[in-house]
C-alpha cells in the first residue's frame, strides 16, 4: 500500500473551514484514500473515503486531484470538537491500514 | 449493540510475564485487527484476521501471537512481555464489502493501556 505524507500540525479558527492536505504520490490505480481521526486517546473514527471522484458526507468533503497523487480533507465549519489527529490512509484491500503520524488539528476559539 | 469491546482496560506487567488481551465484537464482522499505538505515533498493525480460524501478520508482529477461534473474538497474546511492548493496544473490526475488499470503515474499541516494567 502507498505511503502518505501529511503536515504534522495545523491550526484553524472556529467556524472556518479546515483544509487538511495529504500527499500520496505513489498511489496505484485501485487504491482508495481513507481519512480517519483520533480524538484524544480514543480509538480512531472513520470520516470519509474515495477512489477518484470528490466525495462529501455529513462530516466532511474529500477532494482528490485528477492525477490522484494528493487529496484534501475539508471540514466546512470547524468546531472545538474537531480538534484531533487526522490520518490519511491509502489502501488497496481495506484490511491493512498504515496510519502514519497524521496531522494534529487544533481548532482555536 | 456493544460494538467492539476490549478486556482489560489497563494492565501492568513485569518483564517476562505473559498475558492475553481479549477483543470481542457483536456486529458479525469478518475482519478483525490488532494495533498498537506508542506515544506521539500513529497506530501500527500487529496482526489481523479475515475470518474465523485465520490470522495474518501486519506491520509489527514480532513478540505477539493471535488466535481467532470464534468469529466474534480476537485474542492477542504476549508470551514474554518486554518494556518495548509498553503501548496502547486497539482492536478493530470491519465487514466484508466484496470478495476482495474489507469495508471502508473499521470500528475501533476503546483501547487497552499496557505498561511493562
Amino acid at each position: 500500500d502507498a505511503k502518505t505524507t501529511q503536515p504534522p500540525s495545523m491550526d484553524c479558527a472556529e467556524g472556518r473551514a479546515a483544509n487538511l492536505p495529504c500527499n500520496h504520490s505513489t498511489i496505484s490505480g485501485n487504491e482508495y484514500v481513507y481519512w480517519y481521526r483520533q480524538i484524544h486517546s480514543q480509538g480512531p473514527q472513520y470520516i470519509i473515503h474515495g477512489l477518484k471522484n470528490n466525495e462529501t458526507n455529513e462530516m466532511a468533503s474529500l477532494i482528490i486531484t485528477e492525477d490522484r497523487k494528493s487529496s484534501t480533507l475539508i471540514l466546512p465549519h470547524a468546531t472545538l470538537r474537531d480538534t484531533a489527529v487526522y490520518y490519511c490512509i491509502v489502501s488497496l484491500t481495506g484490511n491493512q491500514f498504515y496510519f502514519g503520524t497524521g496531522t494534529s488539528l487544533t481548532v482555536i476559539p | 449493540n456493544a460494538g467492539v469491546t476490549q478486556t482489560p482496560k489497563f494492565r501492568v506487567l513485569k518483564t517476562g510475564q505473559s498475558m492475553t488481551l481479549l477483543c470481542a465484537q457483536d456486529m458479525n464482522h469478518e475482519y478483525m485487527y490488532w494495533y498498537r499505538q506508542d506515544p506521539g505515533m500513529g497506530l501500527r498493525l500487529i496482526h489481523y484476521s479475515v475470518g474465523e480460524g485465520t490470522t495474518a501478520k501486519g506491520e509489527v508482529p514480532d513478540g505477539y501471537n493471535v488466535s481467532r477461534l470464534k468469529k466474534q473474538n480476537f485474542l492477542l497474546g504476549l508470551e514474554s512481555a518486554a518494556p518495548s511492548q509498553t503501548s496502547v493496544y486497539f482492536c478493530a473490526s470491519s465487514y466484508l464489502q466484496s470478495w476482495d475488499r474489507a469495508s471502508y470503515e473499521q470500528y475501533f474499541g476503546p483501547g487497552t493501556r499496557l505498561t511493562v516494567t
